[in-house]
């Protein structure tokens, strides 16, 4: 199958710093991708669709300006958490979808996912 | 109501046994249905989907899928410990025009040796 890889997959940083978290699709083209929060023992959480070059899509309740979402390639988006607190401490997943025709036998809507990056923030 | 609801367990199932796990989902435009398995700090894998109703098979594991009841399920058959993980249900639909997944909250499947 695609391959989406993450990175880092980990990271620890002060309170009020900024951090970048990658995700590449290696050898696909992802027009789409999705950024997920999880916290322990809860479900995935949608945060923001990204399609490549236009502004991305966030959920309600997640805020845009400190959730910065950048999309520039075909191959990779980026996710950063400008001035992160303690409670944005979480497990971010990518995840990139191909731009399939759907309605057909091959278009599933399937999503790869990147290997999560686990964020500490102190 | 959820967009996709799933018993949270935990279901503990001895091994060699089927474990049946189930999913209902609340949007009856939805397309796709989606079973991913989580290990404890990892990311999702995917296990199967199905986009028509009736069974498929693969391997050890069986989705179920009825529309008409807005209802997909999940059974693996001879459960081996490995299979202890967290079981996502995720449905497919749109969002602003994109393809977005939904996910339940997942069930939590122990194998007991």
């Amino acid at each position: 199958g695609a391959v989406v890889s993450q990175h880092p997959s980990w990271v620890i940083c002060k309170s009020g710093t900024s951090v970048k978290i990658e995700c590449r699709s290696l050898d696909f083209q992802a027009t789409t991708m999705f950024w997920y929060r999880q916290f322990p023992k809860q479900s995935l959480m949608l945060m923001a669709t990204s399609n490549e070059g236009s502004k991305a899509t966030y959920e309600q309740g997640v805020e845009k300006d400190k959730f910065l979402i950048n999309h520039a390639s075909l191959t990779l988006s980026t996710l950063t958490v400008t001035s992160a607190h303690p409670e944005d401490s979480s497990f971010y997943i990518c995840s990139a979808t191909t731009d399939l025709a759907p309605g057909t036998d091959h278009y599933t809507g399937e999503l790869f996912f990147g290997e999560g990056s686990r964020l500490t923030v102190l | 109501q959820k967009e996709v609801e799933q018993n949270s367990g935990p279901l503990s199932v001895p091994e060699g046994a089927i474990a049946s796990l189930n999913c209902t989902y609340s949007d009856r435009g939805s397309q796709s249905f989606f079973w991913y398995r989580q290990y404890s700090g990892k990311s999702p894998e995917l296990i199967m989907f199905i986009y028509s109703n009736g069974d498929k098979e693969d391997g050890r594991f069986t989705a179920q899928l009825n529309k008409a009841s807005q209802y997909v399920s999940l059974l693996i058959r001879d459960s081996q410990p490995s299979d202890s993980a967290t079981y996502l249900c995720a449905v497919n639909g749109y969002h602003f025009g994109n393809e977005k997944l939904t996910f339940g909250t997942g069930t939590r499947l122990t194998i007991i040796p």
